[in-house]
Formats: C-alpha cells, sequence, structure tokens
C-alpha cells in the first residue's frame, strides 16, 4: 500500500527566504507526482504535476524535483511571500485503482 | 476555461437528514472523483466515476453514495447524516482518472456540517 509523507509538518519563515518541502513514497512505481497547494477552507490548487519520466518541473518561483529511485520529491520556492502562506499537498496516483494518495501536508508561513 | 464546478459551496444539516452535493468537471474530462477532507484523516478517497461507472469506491459506509450523469456532472449522496460527516468534500476532474497518468483538478469544495 502507497504511503506519502511530508516533512516538515509545519515551517514559518521570514518573507524573502528561499525553502524546500520535502515528499516521500514508499512505493517507486508511479506515473506522476502532483503538488497541490490548499488555502484555509478551500480546495486544493495543482502546482506541478511531474511524470515519472522527468527529473523536474519548474513553474514561475517553483521548481519540482523527482527522484523515483529514492521514493523523493522536493518543493524548491524562491524568495518566499506572504502570499505563499498555505498548506502544501504532494500526491501520485495508485495504479489500477483511480485514487490518489496525499501526504499529510506541510503548512507554511511566511511572515512579512 | 472553466475550472472543477462544485455546489453548494456551504451545507448545515441535521443528524438523520440526506444531502446531495454536486460537482461539474471540466469540459473534456470524463473522470470524477470524490474525496473526503478532515482534520484529524486528511484526506481520504470515496469514489471515483469514469463514463458513468463507478471504478472505484474507499472505505466508506454504504451510506455514501454517488453517480455520474451523461455530460460528466456527477453527484454524491450521503443519507442518515452523522456528525462525523462533516467535513470538506472535494471533487477532482480529470482525463484519465486520479490514478492514471494524467494531472487532477480540484474544485473549492462543499463545506458540510452536520448538526
Amino acid at each position: 500500500k502507497q504511503e506519502v509523507t511530508q516533512i516538515p509538518a509545519a515551517l514559518s519563515v521570514p518573507e524573502g527566504e528561499n525553502l524546500v518541502l520535502n515528499c516521500s513514497f514508499t512505493d517507486s512505481a508511479i506515473y506522476n507526482l502532483q503538488w497541490f497547494r490548499q488555502d484555509p477552507g478551500k480546495g486544493l490548487t495543482s502546482l506541478l504535476l511531474i511524470q515519472s519520466s522527468q527529473r523536474e518541473q519548474t513553474s514561475g518561483r517553483l521548481n519540482a524535483s523527482l527522484d523515483k529511485s529514492s521514493g523523493r520529491s522536493t518543493l524548491y520556492i524562491a524568495a518566499s511571500q506572504p502570499g505563499d502562506s498555505a498548506t502544501y499537498l504532494c500526491a501520485v496516483p495508485n495504479s489500477g485503482y483511480s485514487t490518489l494518495t496525499f501526504g499529510k501536508g506541510t503548512m507554511l508561513l511566511v511572515s512579512p | 476555461k472553466a475550472g472543477v464546478t462544485q455546489t453548494p459551496r456551504y451545507l448545515i444539516k441535521t443528524r438523520g437528514q440526506q444531502v446531495t452535493l454536486s460537482c461539474s468537471p471540466i469540459s473534456g474530462h470524463r473522470s470524477v472523483s470524490w474525496y473526503q477532507q478532515t482534520p484529524g484523516q486528511g484526506l481520504q478517497f470515496l469514489f471515483e466515476y469514469f463514463s458513468e461507472t463507478q471504478r472505484n469506491k474507499g472505505n466508506f459506509p454504504g451510506r455514501f453514495s454517488g453517480r455520474q450523469f451523461s455530460n460528466s456532472r456527477s453527484e454524491m449522496n450521503v443519507s442518515t447524516l452523522e456528525l462525523g460527516d462533516s467535513a470538506l468534500y472535494l471533487c477532482a476532474s480529470s482525463w484519465g482518472g486520479t490514478g492514471s497518468d494524467t494531472e487532477a483538478f480540484f474544485g473549492q469544495g462543499t463545506r458540510l456540517t452536520v448538526v
């Protein structure tokens, strides 16, 4: 059974810092890995999707990497801003089971 | 391009009542999945519909049911509501299904409160 772990559970940084969020998964036979952002009480916003054949994916100040062999992904946020404050979730699909397995998320607070 | 639309956004129901939630996926997407999110359990899979057929179901009691229409819109129904059903219910839309290699897009969710 696929398990996804995110470290740290919470992170508080001052504005302007570069930061890294970590995601690990137990079953490396994945199609892809997706990073989401969730604001309090809201839905999930897809940030980046990395296919299993890719090593990195970039969108603006966000960069996500994927190492299938070690079962790890990182989300790098450059020059953090207060508007980046949210919970960040990673998820992997369960082949043949029509589901995504999510980590518990990293709650990020960026202070002005 | 319109995103995933969930209605209503908020609901307050009494124990024992039933409720129906609606999800309209992105145009062209054939798969709709439903998830329950609570502070203690995180995101838990309810079920997935693909081209009007339920492909998979999570570990929830039979009080939770769903369906998908020919236009891919989906509804989920919860009967005999319990206090523990209070949660944020999220709908995900994708072309191939959330267990495939295609990207999943989520709606804003329906916040259900059972009193």
